[in-house]
């Protein structure tokens, strides 16, 4: 099976505190993905990479940056936490063929509280 | 992106089938349709995906209209497994990334 592994399950962080969040795919998937989901907002993408080294804003990457240094690892930073990042974050890898993004696979995500 | 809409909510009994609807009428000629569904507490699973044809996989069925402006998920036998999030997606051939609606939240009656 194809997995997408979030390093953390749930996690609690300080306002102002520099927080990495790390996601790893076994797949060998060019694009990968890092989404917020908040109770009636639905997913949210923050960015996303289709190569290593290479990176996308997503609808809202105000607040984050990303790294991807390895095909397999997608990281998401949050500079300096702050309370309205509280949020669920979910990772996901993707396959092309033909053009044609499909099967998005999903972590099992990460819930971030910033106190 | 090409929009959808979905019903906010469904309900279904076990062991029937179930048809989840999604209008997409402003669809162009390489948007593909994609289903996802997401259980409680879990990230998003693909379900199934296609572009004119119908399409069947071990989870689900798509039926996809002729005019394509419209496009119906079908569980064949439902299950309590099956509660979750369903979400119509469409995205252009060459799109790099999908967008998710609300979705449809499916209830299934023991």
């Amino acid at each position: 099976d194809v997995k997408v592994t979030q390093s953390s399950r749930y996690l609690v962080k300080r306002t102002g505190e520099k927080v990495f969040l790390e996601c790893v795919q076994d797949m060998d998937h060019e694009n990968m993905f890092w989404y917020r989901q908040d109770p009636g907002l639905g997913l949210r993408l923050i960015y996303f990479s289709y190569d290593v080294k290479m990176k996308e804003k997503g609808d809202i990457p105000e607040g984050y940056s990303v790294s991807r240094e390895k095909k397999e690892r997608f990281s998401l930073i949050l500079e300096s936490a702050s309370t309205n990042q509280t949020s669920m974050y979910l990772c996901a890898s993707s396959a092309v063929t033909g053009r044609v993004v499909y099967g998005y696979t999903f972590g099992s995500g990460t819930r971030l509280t910033v106190v | 992106d090409a929009k959808t809409t979905q019903p906010n909510s469904m309900e279904s009994n076990e062991e029937e089938p179930v048809h989840l609807p999604c209008n997409h009428s402003t669809i162009s000629g390489t948007d593909y349709i994609h289903w996802y569904r997401q259980l409680p507490s879990q990230g998003p699973e693909y379900v199934i995906h296609g572009l004119t044809s119908n399409v069947n996989n071990r989870m689900a069925s798509l039926a996809i209209a002729e005019d394509r402006k419209s496009s119906t998920l079908i569980l064949h036998r439902a299950t309590l497994r099956d509660a979750a999030v369903y979400y119509c997606i469409l995205a252009r051939k060459g799109a790099q990334k999908l967008v998710f609606g609300q979705g449809t939240r499916l209830t299934i009656n023991p």
